[in-house]
């Protein structure tokens, strides 16, 4: 199964609280997990990815967790921002880079 | 360094014409993508090059058609547009196969 499920849909977090996105997968060949930001009317951009080697990575305040065993994994947004509001979407890497992108989540950060 | 650049922004067809998108890239990746976004399906490859001169089909590529001529562009097109197709097309490209793709802006495209 090549397909990258991805929930909640939509979020809503007040600022200062932490979002929590979640993706889960079938294909063990998949071998690397990025996630994208995407503002209305833009393209995505990279903000963070992980390897399936690692069960954590943090940059900033962006991290993911990953769970092989389980198939899964998460991005974590602390003290969430107004200015994070975006939709985010998960992918997974297989064959050579070809990625495939979860559904999305559009989040919303209230003041 | 401009990125990833795409021609049109906008457009409107009427069911059977054609059109091609141009997408451009200064800096010097070697793969480029073509994927179409639409609402709660994420982004999905049409087809992709891994190299001038070359391209390859991706998970939905049937209706369109690319060409590679110079490694700094990749075209995307419509021979015979259907409302199916009416979306928004996003170029991506990449140093390394796949990983860290950079989006171009895309082209909202309307079939009626």
């Amino acid at each position: 199964q090549q397909q990258v499920k991805q929930s909640p849909q939509s979020l809503i977090v007040q600022k200062g609280g932490i979002s929590i996105i979640n993706c889960a997968y079938e294909n063990t060949a998949f071998d690397y997990f990025p996630w994208y930001q995407q503002f209305p009317g833009k393209g995505p951009a990279l903000l963070i990815a992980i390897r399936p080697d690692v069960s954590e990575k943090k940059e900033g305040r962006f991290t993911i967790s990953f769970n092989k065993s389980a198939k899964q994994f998460s991005l974590h947004i602390m003290d969430s921002q107004p200015g994070d509001s975006a939709t985010y979407f998960c992918a997974a890497s297989y064959q050579g880079g070809k990625l495939i992108f979860g559904q999305g989540t559009e989040l919303s950060v209230k003041p | 360094n401009a990125g990833v650049t795409q021609t049109p922004k906008f457009r409107v067809l009427k069911t059977g014409q054609s059109m091609t998108l141009l997408c451009a890239q200064d800096m010097n990746h070697e793969y480029m993508y073509w994927y179409r976004q639409d609402p709660g399906m994420g982004l999905r490859l049409i087809h992709y090059s891994v190299g001038e001169g070359t391209t390859a089909k991706g998970e939905v590529p049937d209706g369109y058609n690319v060409s590679r001529l110079k490694k700094q562009n990749f075209l995307l097109g419509l021979e015979s547009a259907a409302p199916s197709q009416t979306s928004v097309y996003f170029c991506a490209s990449s140093y390394v196969s796949g990983y860290e793709q950079y989006f171009g802006p895309g082209t909202r495209l309307t079939v009626t």
